[in-house]
């Protein structure tokens, strides 16, 4: 099956600081990915759209300069929240699309800014 | 916007078989309509995924009807262990671009 690895599965940051979270698919080449976001007892909102060797397409409200996206190879996607704050503390998810498979998600990764 | 509509939340009990129902009026001919279940603090995971009429395999059925507005995800004799949240999405899963965008979900309480 399809398998989408992510990494670190939670993070403490200070606020400030700039934080990485990667996103891989193990078994399938993925030109695409997705990144979520998801804030306690709420749904994933869809934050941009990773393409492989181009750059990202960002949702409506998502500052792209804050959310850096860099999809570099077929097989990794990742996410830098730059200059984190409170506010951005949150579940992180991403996905990826096989056709034969459809989307699989990452396990996520929860972000605590301090 | 999220393209399909489900009820915020149901209660049952251990052993009884739950329905949840997914509406998706505007449904596209390519599109493909899938379930995932999502658990606190982890990604979703796929469940059951149909174009029409039924489906079925070990841990769910999914049924389509005919004009394929609405669905209904079956999970039979649930368990404490199905406690979670369920997601209805439809989408081209032709199309490894096409974006996902998640609607409020189920909350299933599964109570002993």
């Amino acid at each position: 099956g399809a398998v989408v690895s992510q990494h670190p599965s939670w993070v403490i940051c200070k606020s400030g600081t700039s934080v990485k979270i990667e996103c891989r698919s193990l078994d399938f080449q993925a030109t695409t990915m997705f990144w979520y976001r998801q804030f306690p007892k709420q749904s994933l909102m869809l934050m941009a759209t990773s393409n492989e060797g181009s750059k990202a397409t960002y949702e409506q409200g998502v500052e792209k300069d804050k959310f850096l996206i860099n999809h570099a190879s077929l097989t990794l996607s990742t996410l830098t929240v730059t200059s984190a704050h409170p506010e951005d503390s949150s579940f992180y998810i991403c996905s990826a699309s096989r056709a034969e498979y459809g989307y699989t998600f990452g396990s996520g990764t929860r972000l605590t800014v301090v | 916007l999220a393209k399909t509509t489900q009820p915020i939340s149901m209660d049952s009990y251990e052993g009884q078989e739950v329905n949840i129902t997914c509406s998706h009026n505007n449904i596209a001919t390519n599109d493909y309509i899938t379930w995932y279940q999502q658990f606190p603090s982890q990604g979703p995971r796929f469940i059951i995924q149909g174009y029409k009429t039924k489906v079925t395999n070990e841990v769910a059925s999914l049924f389509i009807p005919a004009d394929r507005k609405s669905s209904t995800l079956s999970l039979p004799r649930v368990s404490l262990s199905d406690t979670a949240v369920y997601y209805c999405l439809v989408g081209d899963r032709g199309d490894s671009s096409y974006k996902l965008i998640f609607g409020s979900g189920t909350r299933l309480l599964v109570r002993p």
